[in-house]
């Protein structure tokens, strides 16, 4: 199957800093990608939708200057914190697919490992 | 707010047993699909159903959804400790949507 690749797996950086998330595609081109937030036992929230070029959509009440979300090429989207707070602290999923609308035409969707950020 | 709500929150079996997870929703959907995730892990998924299927299999997996009740169901069959893992179902919304709403999960739990 395909590989969604994330770095770092795990990361704590330290308050008011900013830390960068990678999400690669290994081995198919990804129209769109995925960003989730994810507390501990609890279920995956979509931060934010993005395709290849264009702005990410952010879910209501996701602050977009907070969580820059780019997506320059069809292998790789990032995630950046900015201005990081402990708060911000959770497991941070990503997921690709070939599909601009894999969630209607019911085509697969691969996730990536995910990253646990701990601010301190 | 959450689509799905899942239950049990948590299922302790036997290696060899059955497990049956459900998955309730609240609006209209265009598929349903079933994750699994191991701890501290992304997810792999599973099986999607689509709204016009009622039932579907792969391997030891048997999914059954009605959507009269806007519900559905995972069962694992001959359960493997290999299989501990937590279970989510989420739903693909109707009229083109490209949100995939997630349930609460279940954690499972097969013991040897």
């Amino acid at each position: 199957g395909a590989v969604v690749s994330q770095h770092p797996s795990r990361v704590i950086c330290k308050s008011g800093t900013s830390v960068k998330i990678e999400c690669r595609s290994l081995d198919f081109q990804a129209t769109t990608m995925f960003w989730y937030r994810q507390f501990p036992k609890q279920s995956l929230m979509l931060m934010a939708t993005s395709n290849e070029g264009s702005k990410a959509t952010y879910e209501q009440g996701v602050e977009k200057d907070k969580f820059l979300i780019n997506h320059a090429s069809l292998t790789l989207s990032t995630l950046t914190v900015t201005s990081a707070h402990p708060e911000d602290s959770s497991f941070y999923i990503c997921s690709a697919s070939r599909d601009r609308h894999p969630v209607s035409s019911g085509n697969t969707i691969y996730f990536g490992e995910g990253s646990w950020l701990t601010v301190v | 707010s959450q689509q799905g709500e899942e239950d049990p929150q948590a299922l302790s079996i036997q290696e060899g047993e059955n497990a049956t997870m459900n998955c309730s929703y609240k609006t209209s959907i265009n598929n349903l699909q079933w994750y699994r995730q191991n701890s501290g892990r992304g997810l792999v998924h599973l099986i999607l159903i689509r709204s016009n299927e009622r039932e579907k299999h792969s391997g030891r997996l048997r999914v059954t959804l009605d959507t009269s009740k806007k519900s559905s169901s995972l069962l694992i069959t001959a359960s493997r400790a290999a299989d501990t893992a937590s279970y989510f179902c989420a739903t693909g919304p109707t009229g083109g949507g490209n949100k995939l709403t997630f349930g609460t999960g279940t954690q499972l739990k097969v013991e040897l």
